[in-house]
């Protein structure tokens, strides 16, 4: 199984601020990976595939790079909307797709 | 509207039984693998099983193989989770999620259901 390692656990950022998460595989994963944002009592959502792509709707704020085993995604010029929790997923490799622990993105 | 929208869970003693199920609208179901992703109370998310176009194929996590099933209807644009002998590390939010994928590639899950929530305790 292809362990996704995040980091920081949590990230404090002031609104306007810029904002970087780490996603780390156990094994080269190539650019398959998902990035997710999830709020209290929702569901997740899509923000980035394909690594670096993209979801439909999502700002051009969300940038998501790397490629086999390191990833980041980028959040410039944090909103208020934007805290809470993101997951990365690796698509790489059934059984099964892993997620990532999270990474808490709060109100300095 | 593109949605996913699920029934079923509550809570249920170990050793039970329960079945989810998950309706999707807006979108040709039949085009898309799907999945079920949980998530336990204050944890992160788990992928637990998927399953395949036509539904000939199903892939499960191991922390439920043997003991959950995921199933198909194309002709009512649903599917489903049968939980049986259930444990209490199984209490979690139940998630539908469809697969995002261009080709054979998954990249992704792009439509959630709104959630379900299953407890085991005696």
């Amino acid at each position: 199984e292809i362990v996704m390692t995040q980091s920081p656990a949590t990230l404090s950022v002031s609104p306007g601020e810029r904002a970087s998460l780490s996603c780390r595989a156990s094994q080269s994963i190539s650019t398959n990976l998902a990035w997710y944002q999830q709020k209290p009592g929702q569901a997740p959502r899509l923000l980035i595939y394909d690594a670096s792509t993209r979801a439909t709707g999502i700002p051009a704020r969300f940038s998501g790079s790397g490629s086999g085993t390191e990833f980041t995604l980028t959040i410039t010029s944090l909103q208020s909307e934007d805290f809470g929790l993101y997951y990365c997923q690796q698509f790489s490799n059934w059984p099964p797709w892993t997620f990532g622990q999270g990474t808490k993105v709060e109100i300095k | 509207e593109v949605q996913l929208l699920q029934s079923g869970g509550g809570s249920v003693q170990p050793g039970g039984s329960l079945r989810l199920s998950c309706a999707a609208s807006g979108f040709t179901f039949s085009s898309f693998a799907m999945a079920w992703v949980r998530q336990a109370p204050g944890k992160g998310l788990e992928c637990v099983s998927m399953i395949s176009v036509s539904g000939a194929s199903t892939y499960y996590a191991d922390s439920v193989k043997g003991r959950f099933t995921m199933s198909r209807d194309n002709s009512k644009n649903s599917v489903y989770v049968q939980m049986n002998s259930l444990r209490a590390e199984d209490t979690a939010v139940y998630y539908c999620a469809k697969v995002f994928n261009t080709g054979q590639v998954s990249l992704g899950f792009d439509i959630w259901g709104q959630g379900t929530m299953v407890t085991v305790s005696s």
